[in-house]
C-alpha cells in the first residue's frame, strides 16, 4: 500500500516567491498533519485538519502560512511570500481517527519536502 | 506548549550493544509513539503505546509507557550498524488530537 506521498521532494526558490507543498494521505485516514522541521526547533506541528477541516492551526508561524484540503485525498501547504527563515523540511503525516474517544491512531509520516530559499 | 524531555541527546555505542532512551512529560500522556528517521526520510513508526505498564516489543526493540503516565522508555537490545539515525518520542493527552514530540536520540553505532 502507498505511504504518505509528498510532493515535490526538494524545493530552491528564491525569497519572496510562492512556495505549494502538496500531500496525499494514506487511503482512508481521516487526519492530516502539516509540521516543519529545524535543527533549532524539532518538529514543530503547524496544523492539522480531521474530515478536511482545520481543527487547528496555531502552529502556523505567520500569515504567509496557509494550507488548505479540498478532499480527503489531497492537501496543501502554501507559503507566499516565502522568506530565508522558511528553510526546513515539511513533514505531512496521516491517521485515522475513531470517534466517539477521539483516539488519535498512529500517525504516518511521508519522506518530507526540503525547502530551501535563498 | 507541552514540553517532552527526551534523552540522551546523542549516543556512541559498540555494536552489539544494548540501548536505553527515555521521554519524560510534566503531563500525563494516554499514547506513546516511537519514532525511527533516517537522514533525509521522514520518521517511521516503531512502537505505539496505549496503557500504562505496557510494554510492546518490535523484534529487537522493545517500549514501556510509563505507570505514572509522564514517560516512556525505548530499548534496543544486540544493536546493529542499520540501528543509526535519531529517535523520536511522541505523547497524546487524552481527548487532545495532536502529539508533542521529543527533541530526538541521535544513535551512532560503531561497528
Amino acid at each position: 500500500d502507498a505511504g504518505v506521498i509528498q510532493s515535490p521532494r526538494h524545493e530552491v526558490t528564491e525569497m519572496g516567491q510562492e512556495v505549494t507543498l502538496r500531500c496525499k494521505p494514506i487511503s482512508g485516514h481521516n487526519s492530516l498533519f502539516w509540521y516543519r522541521q529545524t535543527m533549532m526547533r524539532g518538529l514543530e506541528l503547524l496544523i492539522y485538519f480531521n474530515n478536511n477541516v482545520p481543527i487547528d492551526d496555531s502552529g502556523m508561524p505567520e500569515d504567509r502560512f496557509s494550507a488548505k484540503m479540498p478532499n480527503a485525498s489531497f492537501s496543501t501547504l502554501k507559503i507566499q511570500p516565502s522568506e530565508p527563515r522558511d528553510s526546513a523540511v515539511y513533514f505531512c503525516a496521516s491517521s485515522f481517527q475513531s470517534l466517539p474517544r477521539l483516539l488519535v491512531n498512529e500517525q504516518y509520516f511521508g519522506p518530507g519536502t526540503r525547502l530551501t530559499v535563498t | 506548549g507541552q514540553q517532552l524531555n527526551q534523552s540522551p541527546q546523542s549516543m556512541f555505542i559498540q555494536e552489539g550493544e544494548d540501548v536505553s532512551m527515555n521521554c519524560t512529560s510534566s503531563s500525563i500522556f494516554n499514547t506513546w509513539l516511537w519514532y525511527k528517521q533516517d537522514p533525509g526520510e521522514g520518521p517511521v513508526l516503531l512502537i505505539a503505546l496505549y496503557k500504562a505498564g505496557e510494554l510492546t516489543s518490535n523484534g529487537r526493540l522493545t517500549a514501556q509507557f510509563g505507570i505514572t503516565r509522564k514517560d516512556s522508555f525505548l530499548n534496543i537490545s544486540a544493536s546493529i550498524p542499520s540501528d543509526v539515525g535519531i529517535y523520536f518520542c511522541a505523547g497524546r493527552i487524552y481527548n487532545f488530537n495532536k502529539f508533542y514530540f521529543g527533541s530526538g536520540t541521535k544513535l551512532n553505532v560503531k561497528p
